[in-house]
């Protein structure tokens, strides 16, 4: 596709339930970024994927959050047991290779609302 | 650790007017990049306006401006002759320096959300 696409748009779902976050970057993108953006938290990274190589999960909040990149394309996020907290919305961008002077691409994002 | 911070939660300007945003940062890197995102509702950021460190030309698109102060470690936009479609959160964002194992995973300021009066 032309950009970052991501899915569901919403997700409304009960504490405790599992879900799955899906991005779709643009074609060719090696850099694949997932961010969160909540309220009183502002923007803030949790996972870098680039190829093939092991991802950087430096971000991720706890071990209820896994990602995964299938193919070096589409890239899932996983938030298991959700919580409160984790209400959010989620980003997702992709860039060239990851390099400094390459701009992020960025999806339309997820909003997820625990109840 | 880089930091940045976007002192104006809030602004606001008049249709045709002309509003700056401010930006401060601070990293230990000698170059690197700087970039303005806009967020309107739909949610989708949209890169505004880049900059690199090491040119002494402040970046220019069509209305869209930057201030870069090296030395002082601030980077402001400036919107001349503001737009109904220019109202939305914008925020200033710096990439991690090459060679980390996080790419160029972007650390943001706060944001700064820009009403545009008619």
């Amino acid at each position: 596709g032309a950009g970052v696409s991501q899915s569901p748009s919403n997700k409304v779902t009960e504490k405790g339930k599992d879900v799955e976050l899906r991005c779709d970057p643009i074609s060719g993108h090696t850099a694949l970024y997932w961010y969160r953006q909540s309220l009183g938290q502002g923007l803030e990274f949790l996972i870098y994927f680039q190829g093939n190589s092991a991802p950087d999960k430096s971000g991720l909040p706890s071990d209820r959050f896994s990602a995964e990149r299938t193919g070096g394309s589409v890239s899932t996020l996983t938030i298991q047991r959700t919580q409160q907290e984790d209400s959010a919305v989620y980003l997702c961008a992709s860039s060239g290779q990851g390099k400094v002077n390459q701009p992020q691409h960025f999806g339309d994002g997820t909003r997820l609302s625990i109840l | 650790a880089q930091t940045v911070t976007q002192s104006q939660p809030e602004m606001s300007v008049q249709e045709a007017e002309t509003v700056t945003l401010s930006c401060t940062y601070d990293t230990s890197e000698s170059d690197y990049y700087l970039f303005w995102y806009k967020q309107p509702p739909s949610r989708q950021m949209i890169l505004v306006i880049r900059q690199e460190a090491y040119k002494q030309q402040n970046a220019t698109e069509n209305r869209f401006s930057v201030n870069f102060q090296k030395a002082a470690k601030s980077f402001s936009l400036k919107i001349s002759d503001s737009q109904l479609g220019d109202a939305a959160m914008y925020f200033c964002a710096l990439p991690s320096p090459e060679g980390e194992t996080s790419g160029s995973r972007l650390t943001f300021g706060e944001g700064t959300q820009l009403t545009v009066n008619p």
